[in-house]
């Protein structure tokens, strides 16, 4: 596509429920990201995708957190048993080649309740 | 350990002034750092990249300087304009062929009319 794009854009949960978000790379990116940005903060690294290679998990803060890649295309990070503190905006971005220029989607805007 | 540091939470400048941010980091040898700009409620955007064997880079009213033996580079925007008030976020690689980027916590730039 044109863009990255990601859904939902907003999502409101109950405590304890499992989330799905969902991110769609720019056609031919090797490389996808995820970060998470809270109120006023900056941009926090998650889990990075390139290729064919094992993700870079290091950023995960629990193991409540995963993600996956399906056909080095759409990523979906998955939050189980959220909590307020997962509240965040989380933003995808790609890259044609490793960290050259990421292009970011608009985010999804999770609160927990 | 590893930091980046933006000088400055908050800048406003008069327009058609320059204005100048400023991005030092400690404990990291990238192969090139990036600047992004973050409207309110988007992803941030790719403005610039500059690569460690260059002193400065240009692009219409952005110039970029790096200097890996101070580990700062500034970003200038000359002849100001209010459409240029946002978050500036600077961004570094890993370095060693890590291309998982780090971002600063940005400045906000308002440009007043």
């Amino acid at each position: 596509g044109a863009g990255v794009s990601q859904s939902p854009s907003n999502k409101v949960t109950e405590k304890g429920k499992d989330v799905e978000l969902r991110c769609d790379p720019i056609s031919g990116h090797t490389a996808l990201y995820w970060y998470r940005q809270s109120l006023g903060q900056g941009l926090e690294f998650l889990i990075y995708f390139q290729g064919n290679s094992a993700p870079d998990k290091s950023g995960l803060p629990s193991d409540r957190f995963s993600a996956e890649r399906t056909g080095g295309s759409v990523s979906t990070l998955t939050i189980q048993r959220t909590q307020q503190e997962d509240s965040a905006v989380y933003l995808c971005a790609s890259s044609p080649s490793g960290g050259i220029g990421y292009t970011f989607g608009s985010g999804t805007r999770l609160t927990v309740v | 350990s590893q930091k980046i540091e933006q000088n400055s939470e908050a800048l406003n400048i008069q327009e058609g002034k320059t204005a100048t941010l400023t991005c030092n980091y400690t404990n990291y040898s990238p192969a090139y750092l990036q600047w992004y700009r973050q409207d309110p409620g988007r992803g941030p955007v790719f403005l610039l990249l500059i690569r460690e064997n260059e002193k400065e880079k240009r692009k219409e009213r952005l110039k970029v300087t790096f200097d890996t033996t101070l580990k700062q580079s500034l970003f200038h925007i000359t002849a100001s304009q209010p459409a240029d008030s946002a978050t500036y976020l600077c961004a570094l690689d890993q370095g060693f062929g890590n291309e998982k980027l780090t971002f600063g916590t940005g400045t906000r730039l308002t440009i007043i009319p």
